[in-house]
């Protein structure tokens, strides 16, 4: 059981535009900035947000990070195949001392 | 252009102890706010945060291995080295080192599997 939680999976259509929630506590997400990672199969993460909203260079402006309160969303708008990969949340976590992942969401580009 | 790259055995057999190198280029753990984390990803399963070495040697451990755990740093060799003791079957999986810096892992080495059995 992880720390934050995200939805196991998430589908939309191509062109379309997706949310994954990440959801914690007063601890991490809404105490700390969050980050999240997208997967590709079969490769290492990559980090698409930082401190909650913004975009390492090179990240596709089409995709977006927002926080409120204990949770934190990741929005990916104009959906393309290649997008399908797990995403990943993670935030500092003050009461454990250490850096927590959300469960991971896959999603699935119909 | 940073990287970072993960080196170590691929079989250990249980009770023994990992020994994993990252090695990484494009920048100093001398400079301040950057450090070097690692984490691990059974297969099949999510993300799991192990230690992170700031750039200052504070060291952070994740609360439920840190018995287990130990990071050290050799800035000389741009190398960070984690040990694991006591591996266990439940152990096997990709472990990643990535550099640390804007609270978030940056850059990800591309992993090596390590598989627990006897």
């Amino acid at each position: 059981q992880s720390v934050l939680t995200q939805p196991p999976s998430v589908s939309e259509a191509p062109r379309q535009r997706v949310t994954i929630s990440c959801s914690g506590s007063s601890s991490n997400v809404g105490n700390n900035a969050v980050s999240w990672y997208q997967q590709l199969p079969g490769r290492a993460p990559k980090l698409l947000i930082y401190y909650n909203d913004l975009l390492p260079s090179g990240v596709s402006d089409r995709f977006s990070g927002s926080k409120s309160g204990t949770s934190a969303s990741l929005a990916i708008s104009g959906l393309q195949s290649e997008d399908e990969a797990d995403y990943y949340c993670a935030a500092w976590d003050d009461s454990l001392n250490g850096w927590v992942f959300g469960g991971g969401t896959k999603l699935t580009v119909l | 252009q940073i990287t970072l790259k993960e080196s170590g055995p691929t079989l250990v057999k249980p009770t023994q102890t990992l020994t994993l190198t990252c090695t990484f280029s494009g920048f100093s753990l001398s400079t301040g706010g950057v450090g070097v984390g690692w984490i691990r990803q059974p297969p099949g399963k999510a993300l799991d945060w192990l230690a992170l070495i700031y750039w200052d040697d504070d060291k952070r451990y994740s609360p439920s291995l840190k018995s287990r755990l130990t990071i050290t740093q050799d800035t000389s060799k741009n190398q960070v080295v984690l040990k694991m003791t006591n591996m266990d079957p439940v152990d096997t999986g990709t472990y990643y080192c990535a550099r640390w810096d804007n609270d978030a892992f940056e850059i990800w080495g591309q992993g090596t599997t390590v598989t627990v059995s006897s």
